[in-house]
């Protein structure tokens, strides 16, 4: 079945260390996307790719990284500068074209110890 | 930062009722205005795309409406049912990124 997974479900990290959350799709999309939501918030944009081995800062890039080495793959690294990490993490993608729509993983919660 | 804002923030209807939100944004620089339902411990799920001032679309007993040039979007829900609780959220298309709306989290009491 095509699709985006995400992993892990849920993540913990500890003061000072860098987490990477991982991201795949099956679905030949060029652009791929990272969202976070806070509790009573919407979907903010921390980065997003529109092809390989290129990517831009969204509204709330500081303290993360991504890399796009591969068409199907957007890693998120959540560094030790993000200092409000917790919350729940989105990865998305779609196809070209003013008619498509996102299709979103299942999400990834990350939670300070 | 595009401002992208849904009204209200949260409603409880019967089941039965018909209901609306409101989703408001930028009026310059229109690609495209997304709805997409978002379901407790599930992905969200794309509703519409919408385009073109004047726009109406329809999914079954969910409709929306399109207003580019004083910047809103109206989300109906006729007859609403318990499995339509969820959150629904808009999201404005410029360029290439969607900026998302607060959402609107309905839930349908039987």
């Amino acid at each position: 079945d095509g699709g985006i997974t995400q992993s892990p479900k849920y993540l913990f990290r500890k003061e000072g260390q860098n987490v990477t959350l991982s991201c795949e799709q099956n679905l030949n999309h060029d652009a791929m996307y990272w969202y976070r939501q806070d509790p009573g918030q919407g979907l903010r944009l921390i980065y997003y790719s529109q092809i390989v081995n290129d990517f831009q800062k969204g509204d709330i890039a500081e303290g993360y990284s991504v890399s796009r080495e591969k068409k199907e793959s957007f890693p998120l690294t959540v560094t030790s500068a993000q200092k409000n990490p917790t919350a729940f993490y989105l990865c998305a993608s779609n196809g070209r074209g003013l008619q498509e729509t996102q299709y979103f993983g299942p999400g990834t919660r990350l939670l300070v110890l | 930062i595009l401002n992208v804002e849904q009204s209200p923030q949260s409603l409880h209807v019967q089941e039965g009722d018909s209901t609306n939100f409101t989703c408001s944004f930028p009026s310059s620089n229109f690609y495209a205005l997304h709805w997409y339902r978002w379901e407790t411990a599930k992905s969200p799920e794309a509703l519409f795309v919408m385009t073109l001032n004047g726009d109406e679309k329809k999914k079954g007993r969910i409709s929306a409406t399109l207003n580019t040039k004083e910047g809103y979007s109206y989300l109906y829900i006729k007859g609403s049912q318990p499995e339509d609780s969820a959150t629904y959220l808009c999201a404005f298309k410029a360029g290439n990124m969607l900026t998302f709306g607060g959402g609107t989290r309905l839930m349908v009491k039987p």
